[in-house]
């Protein structure tokens, strides 16, 4: 099924290690997007692709990395993961009609 | 102050009720609005999507306003139904990078 795919669904980690949220996606979209979810603030961007090879930064990207070494994947990375980092991330993927196409969501919870 | 608003933030409604949700944005000039309706634990899917000219949009029981002139849009309900509830977001896109999302609304539908 075409689409984008998150993993893990959930996770629980302690607040210091390293962790990296996959993402993958097979619609052959140049445009992806990681964003947090936490309630009453909505979904804000974190980080972005334009295309493979190139990122950006969004509204909070402090504490996060990503990467996009080929079209399919972009992978966001907590170097040393905090507990403000505890929240519902999504990635997304858009193409040339503008529709953004999420994921199922990684719930995190750092402690 | 935030660039798009919503209100109510949260609404308890009959089976079989309409409602109108609100948006209210301040970012101009934009290419596309789009409300989002999101399930619980689910990613955001797009419901309907007008340019900044069009005044209306439907998908179903869905209907999608936008009055350029006082920067407002409104998303209305027919006959709800249970599977109605959800969270549904306004989107503005300004550019091809450049999406910003409400904060949402949180419409619980009960029998």
């Amino acid at each position: 099924i075409a689409g984008i795919t998150q993993a893990p669904t959930s996770q629980i980690l302690a607040a210091g290690r390293r962790m990296t949220l996959r993402c993958t996606q097979d619609m052959r979209h140049n445009a992806m997007y990681w964003y947090r979810q936490d309630l009453g603030l909505g979904l804000r961007l974190i980080h972005y692709s334009n295309t493979a090879g190139t990122t950006g930064k969004g509204e909070v990207p402090d504490g996060y990395s990503v990467s996009r070494a080929n079209t399919d994947d972009f992978p966001l990375t907590l170097a040393s993961a905090v507990p403000s980092q505890t929240s519902v991330y999504f990635c997304a993927s858009r193409g040339v009609a503008g529709e953004a196409f999420f994921g199922q969501g990684t719930r995190l919870t750092v402690v | 102050k935030n660039q798009v608003e919503q209100s109510p933030q949260s609404l308890i409604i009959l089976e079989g009720k309409n409602c109108t949700l609100q948006c209210n944005y301040t970012v101009s000039p934009f290419s596309n609005l789009r409300w989002y309706k999101q399930d619980t634990g689910r990613g955001p899917v797009s419901l309907t999507i007008m340019t900044f000219s069009e005044n209306t949009k439907s998908n179903g029981r869905y209907t999608a306003t936008l009055d350029a002139d006082t920067k407002q849009s409104s998303l209305h309900i027919t006959a709800s139904q249970l599977s109605d509830s959800a969270s549904y977001i306004c989107v503005l896109e300004t550019s091809y990078d450049k999406v910003i999302f409400g904060p949402g609304t949180s419409l619980s539908v009960i029998p």
